[in-house]
């Protein structure tokens, strides 16, 4: 079993929609990262997160650390939103390494 | 800043060669690591950096040496290739305030093919 679950794995969605992608993990955790893969590849980085809730935009990503889950919302989505959403936890004993979920792949259709 | 540089961009080798894949930085980042992504896997650690002079083994290093000289670079050597490295590689930096490190800046990644 996977320390960083993510779901689901793939989600098809229509312009305009509201998105919710989760992510569970197994672990003691210092912070928690939400990346985005572009189709091309290029991965950024979108939120770190500790505890709460943070927002960017149409984007909004909220932590429950005594459930030890996350979830990444796209309000209003749009196609340019079609990526690949990773979570990423950094344990309590492991410093700056980071363990990643297989990821989400987003497609919202015109 | 250029940020997080990669090169090559795309790689083929036969079984047992070697090469080296580059990566810089311009941000005068401590921490710098080597990922492999394969499908229908997350992203999985090679080797990782947290200063010059410092090097670690992440989750899966066999088959792999780094090096940090500097703090700007962190080439990743693949010593005899085999058809099992085939991935695409990416490198990453990130820094650290107050002890805590902060999120991970991607370089735009390697496909290497072996076959």
């Amino acid at each position: 079993k996977n320390e960083v679950e993510q779901s689901p794995q793939n989600l098809t969605a229509q312009e305009g929609e509201f998105i919710t992608i989760n992510c569970s993990y197994s672990v003691g955790i210092s912070a928690l990262h939400w990346l985005q893969q572009h189709p091309g590849g290029g991965i950024v980085s979108l939120f770190m997160l500790s505890s709460g809730k943070k927002k960017h935009g149409r984007l909004i990503a909220t932590i429950n650390i005594q459930e030890k889950h996350s979830s990444l919302h796209i309000t209003a989505s749009h196609p340019r939103d079609s990526a690949v959403y990773i979570c990423a936890v950094r344990e309590e004993t492991s410093g700056s390494r980071l363990t990643f979920g297989e990821g989400t792949q987003l497609t919202v259709n015109p | 800043n250029a940020g997080v540089t990669q090169t090559p961009k795309f790689q083929v080798l036969k079984t047992g060669q070697s090469m080296t894949l580059q990566c810089a930085q311009d941000m005068n980042h401590e921490y710098m690591s080597w990922y492999r992504q394969d499908p229908g896997m997350g992203l999985r650690l090679i080797h990782y950096s947290v200063g010059a002079g410092i090097t670690d083994q992440g989750e899966v290093p066999n088959g792999y040496n780094v090096s940090r000289s500097t703090t700007e670079d962190f080439p990743l050597r693949l010593l005899s290739a085999a058809p099992s490295q085939t991935s695409v590689y990416f490198c990453a930096s990130s820094y650290s305030t107050s002890g805590t490190y902060n999120e991970q800046f991607f370089g735009p990644g390697t496909r290497l093919t072996v076959l």
